[in-house]
């Protein structure tokens, strides 16, 4: 079945620095990729959409030059948070589909910001 | 506009027993209905899916859900629980644009 992959799984840096998280689609071509963040015992919360070649739409809220993404091809996605915060500590998931599938999760990157 | 409720935070069930989650939608027009299942600090798995045909889905790991039309509702269920079924769950459903709503989850414990 069609799989996504997550890399890190877990990042722990300094206040300050970037932090990049890679999504791959590993058997397809996704069309769409979005990136979530999730909260302790909440819902997925939707930070952007990246369509392939475009530039990413994102959600209200969700600042876009902090969480910087980039859909450079059919089967990669990265989400760069950029000057982290204590306060950005989180659980970042993304997602991927093409036309007809279901959505495909990623194991989700749990980044801690000292 | 389109939203999603899962009206159970936690749902707890002995093992052994049936289960059953529950959600309701709103959505213009005829609505793909997904579960998805997370484990703790992973992903979502993808349970079943809800297109259109037949409104009993059978999905992964022998979990099941029933499209109700009239209702508005996609309530996932098991005949028998088990313990490893412990997990957060979620339903979702997608429109025509392509867009995904998710509820807010609900906390399967199996106790023993």
């Amino acid at each position: 079945g069609a799989v996504v992959s997550q890399h890190p799984s877990r990042v722990i840096c300094k206040s300050g620095t970037s932090v990049k998280i890679e999504c791959r689609s590993l058997d397809f071509q996704a069309t769409t990729m979005f990136w979530y963040r999730q909260f302790p015992k909440q819902s997925l919360m939707l930070m952007a959409t990246s369509n392939e070649g475009s530039k990413a739409t994102y959600e209200q809220g969700v600042e876009k030059d902090k969480f910087l993404i980039n859909h450079a091809s059919l089967t990669l996605s990265t989400l760069t948070v950029t000057s982290a915060h204590p306060e950005d500590s989180s659980f970042y998931i993304c997602s991927a589909r093409d036309r007809n599938s279901p959505l495909h999760f990623g194991n989700g990157t749990r980044l801690t910001v000292t | 506009a389109q939203s999603v409720a899962q009206p159970e935070d936690q749902v707890n069930v002995a093992e052994g027993n049936p289960l059953t989650v529950k959600c309701t939608y709103s959505v213009s027009g005829n609505p793909y209905l997904f579960w998805y299942v997370q484990y703790p600090n992973r992903g979502l798995q993808f349970l079943l899916k809800y297109i259109t045909g037949d409104n009993l889905v059978k999905g992964s790991y022998g979990f099941e859900a029933e499209f109700n039309k009239s209702q508005t509702s996609f309530h996932l269920k098991k005949p028998s629980a088990l313990v490893s079924d412990s997990a957060l769950y979620f339903c979702a459903v997608r429109d025509f644009g392509n867009q995904f709503y998710f509820g807010t989850g609900t906390s399967l414990t199996v106790i023993p």
